[in-house]
Protein backbone atom coordinates (compact mmCIF):
# COMPACT_ATOMS: atom_id res chain seq x y z
CA UNK A 1 0.00 0.00 0.00
CA UNK A 2 1.96 3.23 -1.16
CA UNK A 3 1.20 6.82 0.50
CA UNK A 4 2.94 8.82 2.97
CA UNK A 5 2.68 8.41 6.96
CA UNK A 6 2.17 11.15 9.24
CA UNK A 7 3.13 10.10 13.44
CA UNK A 8 2.28 10.83 15.65
CA UNK A 9 -1.32 11.81 15.29
CA UNK A 10 -1.52 14.08 18.14
CA UNK A 11 1.61 15.27 20.00
CA UNK A 12 1.58 17.90 22.95
CA UNK A 13 4.89 19.87 23.93
CA UNK A 14 5.96 21.99 26.57
CA UNK A 15 6.91 24.82 26.67
CA UNK A 16 10.41 25.61 25.98
CA UNK A 17 10.46 21.95 24.26
CA UNK A 18 11.97 20.93 21.22
CA UNK A 19 9.15 18.18 19.42
CA UNK A 20 9.64 16.30 16.05
CA UNK A 21 7.36 15.23 13.84
CA UNK A 22 7.68 12.39 11.16
CA UNK A 23 6.81 12.10 7.77
CA UNK A 24 7.22 9.12 5.50
CA UNK A 25 6.52 8.09 1.82
CA UNK A 26 6.62 5.23 0.27
CA UNK A 27 6.09 6.25 -3.16
CA UNK A 28 9.22 7.31 -4.25
CA UNK A 29 8.81 10.79 -5.12
CA UNK A 30 11.54 12.96 -5.17
CA UNK A 31 9.80 16.29 -3.44
CA UNK A 32 8.70 16.99 0.02
CA UNK A 33 6.82 19.53 1.69
CA UNK A 34 5.61 20.31 5.27
CA UNK A 35 2.85 22.91 5.90
CA UNK A 36 1.03 24.72 8.62
CA UNK A 37 -2.80 25.17 9.11
CA UNK A 38 -4.04 27.21 11.76
CA UNK A 39 -8.32 26.90 12.87
CA UNK A 40 -10.24 27.81 9.52
CA UNK A 41 -7.25 28.99 7.57
CA UNK A 42 -5.16 28.16 4.87
CA UNK A 43 -1.82 26.13 4.24
CA UNK A 44 1.59 28.13 5.05
CA UNK A 45 4.50 26.51 3.58
CA UNK A 46 7.29 25.87 6.25
CA UNK A 47 9.82 24.06 4.42
CA UNK A 48 10.29 22.21 0.94
CA UNK A 49 12.85 19.30 -0.36
CA UNK A 50 12.88 18.63 -4.18
CA UNK A 51 15.72 16.08 -3.81
CA UNK A 52 18.01 14.32 -0.87
CA UNK A 53 20.21 16.11 1.00
CA UNK A 54 18.54 19.23 0.08
CA UNK A 55 15.70 21.77 1.18
CA UNK A 56 14.61 25.49 1.27
CA UNK A 57 13.00 27.63 3.04
CA UNK A 58 9.01 28.28 2.47
CA UNK A 59 7.12 31.55 3.51
CA UNK A 60 7.28 30.87 7.63
CA UNK A 61 10.74 28.95 8.32
CA UNK A 62 11.38 30.39 11.40
CA UNK A 63 11.66 28.26 14.70
CA UNK A 64 11.20 25.28 12.58
CA UNK A 65 13.64 22.78 11.32
CA UNK A 66 14.29 19.61 8.42
CA UNK A 67 16.72 17.13 7.32
CA UNK A 68 16.45 14.84 4.31
CA UNK A 69 18.98 12.61 4.57
CA UNK A 70 16.61 9.31 3.21
CA UNK A 71 14.45 10.01 -0.28
CA UNK A 72 11.80 8.34 2.07
CA UNK A 73 11.51 10.86 4.97
CA UNK A 74 11.61 14.46 6.05
CA UNK A 75 11.35 14.86 9.23
CA UNK A 76 10.46 18.42 10.99
CA UNK A 77 11.35 19.67 14.21
CA UNK A 78 9.17 22.22 15.67
CA UNK A 79 12.12 23.93 18.37
CA UNK A 80 11.43 26.25 21.08
CA UNK A 81 12.14 29.72 19.31
CA UNK A 82 8.97 28.39 17.42
CA UNK A 83 7.01 30.88 20.22
CA UNK A 84 3.30 29.75 18.83
CA UNK A 85 3.48 26.22 17.66
CA UNK A 86 0.05 24.97 18.12
CA UNK A 87 -1.80 24.14 14.86
CA UNK A 88 -2.29 21.31 12.85
CA UNK A 89 0.75 20.36 10.57
CA UNK A 90 0.80 18.64 7.22
CA UNK A 91 3.38 16.82 4.97
CA UNK A 92 3.18 15.89 1.70
CA UNK A 93 4.88 14.68 -1.60
CA UNK A 94 5.04 14.83 -5.12
CA UNK A 95 7.15 13.42 -7.84
CA UNK A 96 9.01 16.16 -9.30
CA UNK A 97 13.10 15.97 -10.28
CA UNK A 98 13.56 14.86 -13.88
CA UNK A 99 10.38 15.21 -15.60
CA UNK A 100 11.03 18.42 -16.66
CA UNK A 101 7.29 20.43 -16.28
CA UNK A 102 6.48 20.37 -12.88
CA UNK A 103 2.65 18.87 -13.49
CA UNK A 104 2.51 16.56 -11.05
CA UNK A 105 -0.26 16.18 -8.24
CA UNK A 106 0.54 16.42 -4.20
CA UNK A 107 0.00 13.50 -1.56
CA UNK A 108 -1.11 14.88 1.89
CA UNK A 109 -0.43 12.61 5.02
CA UNK A 110 -3.60 12.55 7.76
CA UNK A 111 -1.56 15.25 9.41
CA UNK A 112 0.23 15.74 13.66
CA UNK A 113 -2.10 18.11 15.57
CA UNK A 114 0.39 19.57 17.48
CA UNK A 115 -0.61 21.44 21.38
CA UNK A 116 1.63 23.38 23.43
CA UNK A 117 0.34 22.81 27.34
CA UNK B 1 2.45 34.88 1.53
CA UNK B 2 -0.47 33.35 -0.26
CA UNK B 3 -0.30 32.83 -3.37
CA UNK B 4 -4.08 31.77 -3.92
CA UNK B 5 -7.58 33.92 -2.56
CA UNK B 6 -10.54 31.58 -2.62
CA UNK B 7 -13.95 32.90 -3.02
CA UNK B 8 -16.33 32.75 -1.07
CA UNK B 9 -14.88 31.74 2.23
CA UNK B 10 -17.69 29.93 2.94
CA UNK B 11 -20.51 28.66 0.65
CA UNK B 12 -24.09 26.77 2.11
CA UNK B 13 -26.08 24.73 -0.89
CA UNK B 14 -28.71 22.52 -0.60
CA UNK B 15 -28.26 18.56 -2.22
CA UNK B 16 -28.38 18.63 -5.92
CA UNK B 17 -27.42 22.41 -6.37
CA UNK B 18 -24.49 23.53 -8.22
CA UNK B 19 -21.45 24.74 -6.13
CA UNK B 20 -18.86 27.13 -8.11
CA UNK B 21 -16.25 28.37 -5.59
CA UNK B 22 -13.14 30.99 -7.24
CA UNK B 23 -9.73 30.76 -6.48
CA UNK B 24 -7.35 34.42 -7.62
CA UNK B 25 -3.09 34.23 -7.73
CA UNK B 26 -0.90 36.60 -7.89
CA UNK B 27 1.93 35.55 -10.35
CA UNK B 28 2.08 33.56 -13.39
CA UNK B 29 1.92 29.73 -12.91
CA UNK B 30 2.63 27.24 -14.52
CA UNK B 31 -0.49 25.10 -13.49
CA UNK B 32 -3.27 25.57 -10.40
CA UNK B 33 -4.68 22.45 -8.70
CA UNK B 34 -7.77 21.80 -6.59
CA UNK B 35 -7.78 20.25 -3.41
CA UNK B 36 -10.25 18.88 -0.88
CA UNK B 37 -10.14 19.10 2.69
CA UNK B 38 -12.89 17.05 5.09
CA UNK B 39 -12.23 18.64 8.68
CA UNK B 40 -9.07 17.44 10.64
CA UNK B 41 -8.28 15.58 7.72
CA UNK B 42 -5.12 15.49 5.11
CA UNK B 43 -6.11 17.25 1.83
CA UNK B 44 -6.71 14.94 -1.09
CA UNK B 45 -6.19 16.38 -5.10
CA UNK B 46 -9.47 16.84 -6.83
CA UNK B 47 -8.15 18.14 -10.48
CA UNK B 48 -5.11 19.86 -11.91
CA UNK B 49 -5.05 22.53 -14.80
CA UNK B 50 -1.97 23.37 -16.80
CA UNK B 51 -1.29 27.32 -17.70
CA UNK B 52 -2.00 26.63 -21.67
CA UNK B 53 -5.32 24.77 -20.50
CA UNK B 54 -9.11 26.70 -20.49
CA UNK B 55 -11.25 24.08 -19.30
CA UNK B 56 -10.84 20.80 -17.59
CA UNK B 57 -13.35 18.22 -16.48
CA UNK B 58 -13.37 15.04 -14.10
CA UNK B 59 -16.59 13.42 -13.00
CA UNK B 60 -18.81 15.78 -11.25
CA UNK B 61 -15.69 18.72 -11.75
CA UNK B 62 -15.11 21.44 -13.63
CA UNK B 63 -12.12 23.50 -13.63
CA UNK B 64 -11.50 26.98 -15.55
CA UNK B 65 -8.43 28.78 -15.95
CA UNK B 66 -8.10 32.65 -17.05
CA UNK B 67 -4.37 33.56 -17.09
CA UNK B 68 -5.35 36.59 -18.33
CA UNK B 69 -7.24 37.20 -15.10
CA UNK B 70 -5.20 34.67 -13.25
CA UNK B 71 -8.38 33.22 -11.98
CA UNK B 72 -10.13 29.92 -11.83
CA UNK B 73 -13.00 28.60 -10.99
CA UNK B 74 -14.09 24.85 -9.45
CA UNK B 75 -18.04 24.20 -10.27
CA UNK B 76 -18.91 20.80 -8.34
CA UNK B 77 -22.70 20.02 -9.84
CA UNK B 78 -25.31 18.39 -8.83
CA UNK B 79 -23.27 18.41 -5.04
CA UNK B 80 -24.00 15.85 -2.47
CA UNK B 81 -24.18 15.55 1.51
CA UNK B 82 -20.83 14.25 0.95
CA UNK B 83 -19.06 16.93 -1.00
CA UNK B 84 -19.38 18.89 2.52
CA UNK B 85 -15.27 19.78 2.94
CA UNK B 86 -13.10 22.33 2.20
CA UNK B 87 -11.93 23.13 -0.74
CA UNK B 88 -8.05 24.88 -1.97
CA UNK B 89 -6.53 25.99 -4.80
CA UNK B 90 -2.81 25.67 -5.23
CA UNK B 91 -0.37 26.73 -7.61
CA UNK B 92 3.26 26.76 -8.74
CA UNK B 93 5.63 29.02 -10.48
CA UNK B 94 8.83 28.73 -12.10
CA UNK B 95 10.91 25.87 -11.71
CA UNK B 96 10.65 25.37 -8.57
CA UNK B 97 8.37 22.45 -6.40
CA UNK B 98 6.79 25.29 -3.94
CA UNK B 99 3.22 24.36 -4.40
CA UNK B 100 1.52 27.47 -2.52
CA UNK B 101 -2.18 26.88 -1.40
CA UNK B 102 -5.30 29.35 -1.44
CA UNK B 103 -7.32 30.13 2.05
CA UNK B 104 -9.55 27.86 1.16
CA UNK B 105 -13.79 27.38 0.44
CA UNK B 106 -15.68 25.75 3.25
CA UNK B 107 -18.30 24.16 1.91
CA UNK B 108 -21.95 22.73 3.30
CA UNK B 109 -23.88 20.93 1.50
CA UNK B 110 -27.50 20.27 2.98
CA UNK B 111 -30.21 17.61 2.43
Amino acid sequence: DGGITQSPKYLFRKEGQNVTLSCEQNLNHDAMYWYRQDPGQGLRLIYYSQIVNDFQKGDIAEGYSVSREKKESFPLTVTSAQKNPTAFYLCASSAEFGLGVLNTEAFFGQGTRLTVV
Amino acid sequence: SQQGEEDPQALSIQEGENATMNCSYKTSINNLQWYRQNSGRGLVHLILIRSNEREKHSGRLRVTLDTSKKSSSLLITASRAADTASYFCATRAGTASKLTFGTGTRLQVTL
